[in-house]
């Protein structure tokens, strides 16, 4: 597609339950980022794809957190039995390489009630 | 480990008045560097880049940003503000590594 693609763009969810957030990258894009955007707390990172190699999970804030990129295209963040303080903009980023400008998605508003 | 600080976390102006924000990193060899802008209810999109040549680099909407490697700064200028310009202002510099962003600083510019 043109842009980065992030579904679904809310996602209300009771605490405890599990959650999957989807992120379609700009085809040919071999690196992927997703960060958690919270009032007051700037971009966090959690994950980074590059390519094949081995994700750079050390932004993820506990095991709940996982994330994976199939085929090198799309990545899916699960969060397990979410909790309040979840609740965020979740963004997923592509980029043609490292150190190349990093396009963002719309991001998905996830509430914890 | 890399790192990136941003010292202004909010900006309040008039319009017309002069801005920078600033931002420094802690990287060390080549580095590229962004400044991204986040207008209210938008994603995030870039403002400009610096990869080599010219330190001193424009971006779109007036703003430029100046590269400084003995400081280790990358701050962001515009003359004169918009009341358009409101939005939060993420620096990120990258090296070999991962895009790491700072804070942020939100900018209210008043007409």
């Amino acid at each position: 597609g043109a842009g980065v693609s992030q579904s679904p763009s809310n996602k209300v969810t009771e605490k405890g339950k599990d959650v999957e957030l989807r992120c379609d990258p700009i085809s040919g894009h071999t690196a992927l980022y997703w960060y958690r955007q919270s009032l007051g707390q700037g971009l966090e990172f959690l994950i980074y794809f590059q390519g094949n190699s081995a994700p750079d999970k050390s932004g993820l804030p506990s095991d709940r957190f996982s994330a994976e990129r199939t085929g090198g295209s799309v990545s899916t963040l699960t969060i397990q039995r979410t909790q309040q303080e979840d609740s965020a903009v979740y963004l997923c980023a592509s980029s043609p390489g490292q150190g190349f400008q990093t396009f963002f998605g719309q991001g998905t508003r996830l509430t914890v009630v | 480990a890399q790192s990136v600080s941003q010292h202004n976390h909010h900006v309040i102006l008039s319009e017309a008045a002069s801005l920078e924000l600033g931002c420094n990193y802690s990287y060390g060899g080549t580095v590229n560097l962004f400044w991204y802008v986040q207008y209210p209810g938008q994603h995030l999109q870039l403002l400009l880049k610096y990869f080599s040549g010219d330190p001193l680099v424009k971006g779109i909407k007036g703003f430029e940003a100046e590269f400084i490697k003995s400081k280790f700064s990358f701050n962001l200028r515009k003359p004169s503000v918009q009341w358009s310009d409101t939005a939060e202002y993420f620096c990120a510099p990258i090296n070999t590594d991962k895009l790491i962003f700072g804070t942020g600083t939100r900018l209210q510019v008043f007409p």
